[in-house]
């Protein structure tokens, strides 16, 4: 079955970098747009990036856009976020969820915790 | 970016009630609309895309409707399992947005 593991998540001082990580296996990763979507403490679920199958087009959300990079290594079934500049805001479970065709975010990982805190 | 509204916020039902929630579009998004169940701790699950496509797996008893705009996600007979947060989704353009979500809790 599909299995999507995040990880790379902590605790990290405000205006810091953290790179988070999804290894994706059981589906053929290379032919998948893959997504980040947060979820702050006790909040709703905010998206956060794309990036399509082959790498070539990414999309971010306002409010990390600048700041956040979303890259894939087809090679190694892996997805990462580059977190930079990173805010209290950004305080977050971060999950990854794959999407393909006109199935939006149809697995998901069980989600990585980021607490930004001085 | 597009915003979507949800309501109600929460709702109390008892096992056997049907149970409607709304998703309201602040521009026509065709069919581009899914929707999510995630329970405590856990990470969401798809129920339903493209308004009204039940994802395998999910009971018949879930079914979505709607067009452009206006949006419904309807449990016809709720069970225990279902209590939940319900969160509607745009994916008809980037960036993506989620409604503020529907908690769904025992009467």
């Amino acid at each position: 079955q599909v299995q999507l593991v995040e990880s790379g998540g902590g605790v990290v001082q405000p205006g810091k970098s953290l790179r988070l990580s999804c290894a994706a296996s059981s589906f053929t990763f290379s032919t998948y747009a893959m997504h980040w979507v947060r979820q702050a403490p006790a909040k709703g679920l905010e998206w956060v990036a794309v990036i399509s199958s082959n790498g070539n087009n990414k999309y971010y959300a306002d409010s990390v856009k600048g700041r956040f990079t979303i890259s894939r290594d087809n090679s190694k079934n892996t997805l990462h976020l580059l977190m930079n500049s990173l805010k209290p805001e950004d305080t977050s479970v971060y999950y990854c969820a794959n999407a393909f065709g006109v199935v939006p975010l149809s697995d998901w990982g069980q989600g990585t915790l980021v607490t930004v805190s001085s | 970016a597009i915003q979507m509204t949800q309501s109600p916020s929460s709702l109390s039902a008892s096992v056997g009630d049907r149970v409607i929630i709304t998703c309201r579009a602040s521009q026509g998004i065709g069919n581009d609309l899914a929707w999510y169940q995630q329970k405590p701790g856990k990470a969401p699950k798809l129920l339903i895309y493209t308004v009204s496509s039940l994802q395998s797996g999910v009971p018949s008893r879930f079914s979505g409707s709607g067009s452009g705009t206006d949006f419904t996600l309807t449990i016809s007979s709720l069970q225990p399992e279902d209590f939940a947060t319900y969160y509607c989704l745009q994916d008809y353009i980037y960036p993506w947005t989620f409604g503020q979500g529907t908690k769904v809790e025992i009467k």
